[in-house]
């Protein structure tokens, strides 16, 4: 089945121990990209990545790297995570320009 | 950043009336997008629309898109209860790759 698969589904951490939250996809898309989603926002983009080895910072980065060693693989990673980073993260890839995204099912990352 | 805009915020209707949902941009695109995310979940891909194009069908959705108005809107004709989630619109930047910026959404209630 083609999907995007994020781990873990929910996660409630402390502020400062870092953390890395995991995206896969198993269809070969060039694109791969991270959201943040918060009441009354919308989705923001974090980062996203055009291809292995080639990512670029979205609205809101700060606070969060990335990479793309593999085309499957688009790790998000915190640093040192803080409470302003409580939301809902979505990961999501796609085949490229005038195509559809496929989404996963998101990870609710709770900063206390 | 660019983002699309959708009008109204919040929507309520009954089952079988159509719902009509709009979205407005700042800048050019190369085709905009609709998805639909039931609560909490991850988004789905509705349907795309280039930016050449005028009017797109897909089942009981249609979307238009006036580029010259910097607007799209998506109409759900009779509506289910199944249609209760949250719609947003989203745009690529022809000038940064693959980025999808989204709106903050609409809310559709359909009450049986």
């Amino acid at each position: 089945e083609a999907q995007v698969t994020q781990n873990p589904r929910y996660l409630i951490t402390v502020t400062g121990k870092k953390l890395t939250v995991t995206c896969s996809q198993n269809m070969n898309h060039e694109y791969m990209s991270w959201y943040r989603q918060d009441p009354g926002l919308g989705l923001r983009q974090i980062y996203y990545s055009m291809n292995v080895e080639v990512t670029d910072k979205g609205d809101v980065p700060e606070g969060y790297k990335v990479s793309r060693k593999e085309k499957r693989n688009f790790p998000l990673i915190l640093e040192s995570p803080s409470p302003n980073q409580t939301s809902l993260y979505f990961c999501a890839s796609g085949p490229g320009t005038n195509y559809g995204y496929t989404f996963g099912s998101g990870t609710r990352l709770t900063v206390v | 950043s660019q983002q699309g805009e959708e009008d109204p915020q919040a929507l309520s209707i009954q089952e079988g009336e159509n719902a009509t949902m709009n979205c407005s941009y700042k800048t050019s695109i190369n085709n905009l997008q609709w998805y639909r995310q039931n609560s909490g979940r991850g988004l789905v891909h509705l349907i795309l629309i280039r930016s050449n194009e005028r009017e797109k069908h897909s089942g009981r959705l249609r979307v238009t898109l006036d580029t010259s108005k910097k607007s799209s809107s998506l109409l759900i004709t009779a509506s289910r209860a199944a249609d209760t989630a949250s719609y947003f619109c989203a745009t690529d930047n022809p000038n940064s790759g693959y980025a999808l910026n989204f709106g903050k959404g609409t809310s559709l209630l359909v009450t049986p």
